[in-house]
C-alpha cells in the first residue's frame, strides 16, 4: 500500500536539543512539504521540495532545516533556534496539487518542548 | 496576513441537518480550492476540490460552492453524520505555472449532535 509515513509519532525535547522528524513516501511524488499545525492559527508551510536536491523556505522557515537528498525522504529538523517548536508537525507530498487529492498527508508529529 | 479566512473556529449541527461551512479569501490569484478534513491527531484527508471555472461541485453528501465575485467559498454536507465531526480546512491554490503550495484557512470544528 502506498502512503506517507511520519516518525515519531510523539517526540519530547529538552531546551536547546535538535531534532530530527522522519518523513517518508512511497508514492513516488515528486513534491513534498512540511507544515506545523498550532491552534487556532491552521496550517502554517515550513518548508517544501519540488524535486530531489531542491528545496525552498515556506512562510515560518526560521529555526528549522530540511534536505532532500532521495525522493522518498524530506526529514525536517527542528533547531535550538526555533523559539516555540512545540506543535504538531504534518508532512505531505503530491503529485499535483491540482489533481484529487491534491496533497496526501502523514499521520503527524507531535512535538513538545519539556 | 491571512489570504484565506475560516471566520467560523467551530459549528454544532444536529444529525441528519445540514452543516455549512464558510470559507473567504482575499488573494484574487486563487483558482483553485480543496476541502480537507481531520481528525485529531491525524493528518488531514482530502474531501472535494473545486476549480474556478465552475461554481459548484459535488460528491455524494458534500457540495462546495464558490462565488467568485464575493471570494467565497463555501461546503455543504448533507445529511450531517456522527463521523463528520471533525475540523475542517479549505485550501487555495493560485493559478501562476508551476506554484503548488497550498495556503489553508485557521479551519473549522464541526461537531455533529446525535
Amino acid at each position: 500500500d502506498g502512503g506517507i509515513t511520519q516518525s515519531p509519532k510523539y517526540l519530547f525535547r529538552k531546551e536547546g536539543q535538535n531534532v530530527t522528524l522522519s518523513c517518508e513516501q512511497n508514492l513516488n511524488h515528486d513534491a513534498m512539504y512540511w507544515y506545523r499545525q498550532d491552534p487556532g492559527q491552521g496550517l502554517r508551510l515550513i518548508y517544501y521540495s519540488q524535486i530531489v536536491n531542491d528545496f525552498q523556505k515556506g512562510d515560518i522557515a526560521e529555526g528549522y532545516s530540511v534536505s532532500r537528498e532521495k525522493k522518498e525522504s524530506f526529514p525536517l529538523t527542528v533547531t535550538s533556534a526555533q523559539k516555540n517548536p512545540t506543535a504538531f508537525y504534518l508532512c505531505a507530498s503530491s503529485i499535483s496539487a491540482r489533481a484529487s487529492p491534491g496533497y496526501t498527508f502523514g499521520s503527524g508529529t507531535r512535538l513538545t518542548v519539556v | 496576513d491571512q489570504q484565506v479566512k475560516q471566520n467560523s473556529p467551530s459549528l454544532s449541527v444536529q444529525e441528519g441537518r445540514i452543516s455549512i461551512l464558510n470559507c473567504d479569501y482575499t488573494n484574487s490569484m486563487f483558482d483553485y480550492f480543496l476541502w480537507y478534513k481531520k481528525y485529531p491527531a491525524e493528518g488531514p484527508t482530502f474531501l472535494i476540490s473545486i476549480s474556478s471555472i465552475k461554481d459548484k461541485n459535488e460528491d455524494g453528501r458534500f457540495t462546495v460552492f464558490l462565488n467568485k465575485s464575493a471570494k467565497h467559498l463555501s461546503l455543504h454536507i448533507v445529511p450531517s453524520q456522527p463521523g463528520d465531526s471533525a475540523v475542517y480546512f479549505c485550501a487555495a491554490l493560485p493559478f501562476n505555472f508551476g506554484n503548488e503550495k497550498l495556503t489553508f484557512g485557521t479551519g473549522t470544528r464541526l461537531t455533529i449532535i446525535p
